[in-house]
């Protein structure tokens, strides 16, 4: 089963777009990609979904290219609150079954 | 809106104890709620999906008989983790999707519950 990747880790400074890219390439066809925030040990917070295309809203932004086998979380004008866990959470094909898989988990660092 | 609680939100026990931790949607209701399981600096891991007035679905590698999953109502979950050894300490987090949203794989998530199994 083809795992969701993501960067393990990303430092970025305060103000700056920080873009968090996860690869999926075995994502199931008509399912959503979701993305999550976590602050340790807490639940994950529900950021933005989307299915293609480019989605916004007022947190941030989610880039899905046609194939749909990656896509980008991007945070506009990063504050040092920001410094969490990032996750994708997708379902990935395998055979006729589907599964609910998170990825990774990017750890950002916002620094000042 | 879309709150989801968990109780209780730390255990600590006897190894060869069960524990029972609840899941809550309070503003909504969930036809399907989830289990996962967090290891130190992992990520989650997906146990069970709990349907409610049915049996649970479990991943593979995640015995049934240990972790009992009871799904009685369109708010409430509960994960009983049976005969419990160190090996099970862990956090675990439910979470809930809203009934009705389809295709959309809109979970909201509870707080967690740390188990430490002594």
């Amino acid at each position: 089963l083809a795992k969701t990747t993501q960067p393990i880790s990303m430092d970025s400074y305060e103000g700056q777009e920080v873009n968090i890219t996860c690869s999926h390439n075995n994502i199931a066809t008509n399912d959503y990609i979701t993305w999550y925030q976590q602050f340790p040990s807490q639940g994950p917070r529900f950021i933005i979904q989307g299915y293609k295309t480019k989605v916004t809203n007022e947190v941030a932004s989610l880039f899905i290219p046609a194939d749909r086998k990656s896509s980008t979380l991007s945070l506009p004008r990063v504050s040092l609150s920001d410094t969490a866990v990032y996750y994708c959470l997708v379902s990935i094909s395998s055979g006729s079954a589907r599964q609910l898989t998170f990825g990774s988990g990017t750890q950002l660092t916002v620094l000042p | 809106g879309a709150v989801v609680s968990q109780h209780p939100s730390w255990v600590i026990c006897k190894s060869g104890t069960s524990v029972k931790i609840e899941c809550r949607s309070l503003d909504f209701q969930a036809t399907t709620m989830f289990w996962y399981r967090q290891f130190p600096k992992q990520s989650l891991m997906l146990m069970a999906t709990s349907n409610e007035g049915s049996k649970a679905t479990y991943e593979q590698g995640v015995e049934k008989d240990k972790f009992l999953i009871n799904h009685a109502s369109l708010t409430l979950s509960t994960l009983t983790v049976t005969s419990a050894h160190p090996e099970d300490s862990s956090f675990y987090i439910c979470s809930a999707r809203p009934s009705g949203t389809g295709g959309a794989e809109t979970q909201y998530f509870g707080p967690g519950t740390r188990l430490l199994v002594l």
